[in-house]
């Protein structure tokens, strides 16, 4: 079957840096999606990866191993308007996103 | 219009009603999506569209019909409402020359009493 496992939620403060991790099966692979969403609002599209390695965009970044099925998002330098839901989902076979519950990310002063 | 928009914002409606959310993209994407977000759980995947004139079956159909008449809309209808299709429901789309990156409407808050 298809399964997403990613922590349910993590604390961090500001100013610091956290990591988010994703370990990932599918049917299929066609690269990885990290999106954020804030409370009551839609998710948004962070970052894509479908080669190994590490690509960095300002103070995101995310890297991927697809031997592992694992990825992680890296967000550095934490503001308080980072306190979202970040999602990972890898997108299959048939280009359909799989996606998992989303890790809750609380950020304290 | 600027991207997806989703009508109605929020939405309360008893049990057995019927019920069409409706969704407008002006990207001249090629696929369309509705997802529903449930507390605790990922998106799910109600139907899809590749291209107008198409329709597939996502993870939880039953229930729900869709259509694609023309590239920018896609409306996603409830035959008969039941009060498990509470829900938030959002519409997304994409385009395969954007590695398929799928952008989001805002969501309309759907509650079946």
């Amino acid at each position: 079957g298809q399964n997403i496992d990613q922590p349910t939620e993590m604390t961090a403060t500001e100013g610091a840096i956290v990591q988010i991790n994703c370990t990932y099966q599918t049917s299929g692979f066609n690269g990885l999606f990290w999106y954020q969403q804030h409370a009551g609002e839609a998710p948004t599209f962070l970052s894509y990866n479908v080669l190994d390695g590490l690509e960095e965009k300002g103070r995101f970044s995310s890297f991927l191993s697809r031997s592992k099925g694992y990825s992680y998002l890296l967000l550095k330098e934490l503001q308080m308007k980072d306190s979202a839901s970040y999602l990972c989902a890898p997108m299959d076979s048939n280009y359909q996103l799989i996606w998992g519950a989303g890790t809750k990310l609380i950020i304290k002063p | 219009i600027a991207g997806i928009t989703q009508a109605p914002t929020s939405q309360i409606l008893a049990a057995g009603r019927r019920m069409t959310l409706r969704c407008t993209q002006d990207m001249r994407h090629n696929a369309m999506y509705w997802y529903r977000q449930d507390l605790g759980l990922g998106l799910r995947l109600i139907h899809y569209s590749n291209t107008a004139g198409t329709t597939g079956k996502g993870e939880v159909p039953d229930g729900y019909s869709v259509s694609r008449a023309n590239t920018d809309d896609f409306p996603l209808t409830l035959a008969s409402a039941v009060p498990s299709q509470t829900s938030v429901y959002f519409c997304a789309s994409s385009d395969a020359g954007n590695a398929d990156t799928q952008y989001f409407g805002p969501g309309t808050r759907l509650t079946v009493l």
